[in-house]
């Protein structure tokens, strides 16, 4: 089982609509989670970051935290085509220094 | 403030040759993290530094990688005796004090081996 499992994609959603990003991992004791926007031949920038368990909201992006189910979720209201990207889920280990593990990565195609 | 840098930002060299990465941090961060990303893939941690010493070098796939931060700031990625599939890009992250906080991105070094 990989420690950070994302669906690569891609993931196609009309402009203007909800687009929905998964990612599930396999470290209990985890206590951060990120999600990073990375354009082609780019490197990858922070969208959010989530702490506790439920959402956080931030302009058009919510992130979704469910610890008991080790599962994290980035939603993009009224999506847009600058969108399209690929999303990536990392997750820091849990200990003292806290190495990260990165997903495949999601790619989202906003068709305009 | 500057961010994140690293040189080149390309680099081709042949199957056998010894190949050095440069990260410089952002000032100030303790933490770096170089990563490995393969078309398609996402980064694929190699090491974690907390100031000069090396906290997780779990990622580095064989001997042949080796990566040094002596004065706690600029870091290098060394590289011997390189294989084709070295051939990615190479990323530096840095953060403020490690421990999950946000890491902030160089713009890679894409490295080709012939």
């Amino acid at each position: 089982q990989k420690e950070v499992e994302q669906n690569s994609g891609p993931l196609s959603v009309p402009e203007g609509a909800i687009a929905s990003l998964n990612c599930t991992y396999s470290d209990r004791g985890s206590q951060s989670f990120f999600w990073y926007r990375q354009y082609s031949g780019k490197s990858p920038e922070l969208i959010m970051s989530i702490y506790s368990n439920g959402d956080k909201e931030d302009g058009r992006f919510t992130a979704q935290l469910n610890k008991a189910s080790q599962y994290v979720s980035l939603l993009i209201r009224d999506s847009q085509p600058s969108d399209s990207a690929t999303y990536l889920c990392a997750v820091p280990s849990s200990g003292g220094y806290q190495k990260v593990t990165f997903g495949i990565g999601t790619k989202l195609q906003v068709i305009p | 403030g500057a961010g994140v840098s690293q040189t080149p930002s390309n680099k081709v060299t042949e199957k056998g040759k010894y190949v050095e990465l440069r990260c410089d941090p952002i000032s100030g961060h303790t933490a770096l993290y170089w990563y490995r990303q393969s078309l398609g893939q996402g980064p694929e941690f190699l090491i974690y530094f907390q100031g000069t010493g090396a906290a997780d070098d779990s990622g580095l796939p064989n001997d042949r990688f080796f990566a040094v931060r002596p004065e706690g700031s600029v870091s290098t990625l060394k590289i011997q005796r390189t294989e084709r599939g070295d051939s990615a890009v190479y990323l530096c992250a840095s953060s403020l004090r490690g421990r999950g906080e946000t890491q902030y991105f160089g713009p890679g070094t894409r490295l080709l081996v012939l």
